[in-house]
Formats: C-alpha cells, structure tokens, sequence
C-alpha cells in the first residue's frame, strides 16, 4: 500500500492493562509524528520523529506514554495502565522531511477505549 | 491556551452556495498554513496550503485567504458540493520552530442538497 497504515484500527482495553498501537508511514518519507483526537477536540500533537534524531516528546500527556520509531520506519505508541480518560482516536502522519512545512499524509487512526 | 482556533464548530450550507469556515490564530512565529479535510473513520487529508508570502491561494474550487494583520485565514470552497460534507481542521507552523503543526478543533461542514 502506498499509504500510512496504522493497525488495530479498533483497540478496547480495561483500565489498568497496556496498550501498543502501531503505525507504518510511507516508504522513504523520515519525519513521523504521533497525534491524538479526544471528542470534540482537535488534533493534539504527542510526539515527532525526524530521521536518527532525539524525538520531540513535549507533547506526551504522562510518562505513561511513550514511543519509539525503529530502523527509522515503523512507529509503536505505548500506554501503560491506561486510564478512561486515554480514550481517543490516535492518529499517525508521515512527511517527507521537515523544515519546509511539508504536507502530512494521515492514516486512518486507532480508535481507544478504554473501559 | 489554544494557539490555533475554529469557533464555529458546525457550519450548514445549500449545495451550490458559498462556503466559508473561518481559523484564528495567537503566534505571529507561524508562517505556514494547511487545511485538512477529515471524513468520519479516516484520517486528514490535505486540501490546501499558504505560506505567509501570500494573502491567497486558489485551487479548483478552494481557496484560502490569509490576514496576517489580524492574525486570520479562511477557506472558501464555491460551489459547494454534498461531497465536501466532512470535518474540516485548519493547522498553523513555523518553518522557523520545532516542526510541529498547531492544529484547531475542527469546523463539521454540511452541505444540504
């Protein structure tokens, strides 16, 4: 597929268990970002990943929540003993290269619920 | 503190009729502008962009104008079609920052045939 994939696309945890969501950018494209959409509100930036470099994790909520980006592709987002209020739709994006505001191709989301 | 906003969060326009959804923004370091349309379970998807150069961009149908001064752009979408019923996020960067897009809250468009 020539798009981000993000897998599952539907997760429903307890609260209190972990939870890995996945994300599979486009091929060849070195800046991924991780965003998060409560109802009703906009897209709430996580964390950022550029090539080999730190990631930005300003916007992670918790140390509950971390994410790691191997080999420079795949992403994994991890929650641990998550909370209801973690319920939301986690949104995946990848650009080709940052510093000229290059356009973000979204994947479809995996929508958390957290009981 | 919302550094991006859409206050309108649903707008409801006759197919055909002008549609026109409206974005704010606090930071004068953003320099670049992006809408993105979002259909019900799938992700955003670009529609148009303005860099801070400009005070208009047109594409087809859409067009997005930027007030600097007063800190403000809009999207104009003519005519407008059942099609283009979805959510509609405006997000605001600096080249000049740390590379992340500040985005709104979304406006719902419907567009009633």
């Amino acid at each position: 597929g020539a798009g981000v994939s993000q897998s599952p696309s539907n997760k429903v945890t307890e609260k209190g268990k972990d939870v890995e969501l996945r994300c599979d950018p486009i091929s060849g494209h070195t800046a991924l970002y991780w965003y998060r959409q409560s109802l009703g509100q906009g897209l709430e930036f996580l964390i950022y990943f550029q090539g080999n470099s730190a990631p930005d994790k300003s916007g992670l909520p918790s140390d509950r929540f971390s994410a790691e980006r191997t080999g420079g592709s795949v992403s994994t987002l991890t929650i641990q003993r998550t909370q209801q209020e973690d319920s939301a739709v986690y949104l995946c994006a990848s650009s080709p290269q940052t510093g000229t505001a290059d356009t973000q191709y979204f994947g479809p989301g995996t929508r958390l619920t957290v009981l | 503190d919302q550094q991006v906003k859409q206050n309108s969060p649903s707008l409801s326009v006759q197919e055909g009729r002008i549609s026109i959804l409206n974005c704010d923004y606090t930071n004068s370091m953003f320099d670049y502008f992006l809408w993105y349309k979002k259909y019900p379970a799938e992700g955003p998807t670009f529609l148009i962009s303005i860099s801070s150069i400009k005070d208009k961009n047109e594409d087809g149908r859409f067009t997005v104008f930027l007030n600097k001064s007063a800190k403000h752009l809009s999207l104009h979408i003519v005519p407008s079609q059942p099609g283009d019923s979805a959510v509609y996020f405006c997000a605001a960067y600096s080249t000049s920052g740390t590379y992340k897009y500040i985005f709104g809250t979304g406006t719902r468009l419907k567009v009633l045939a």
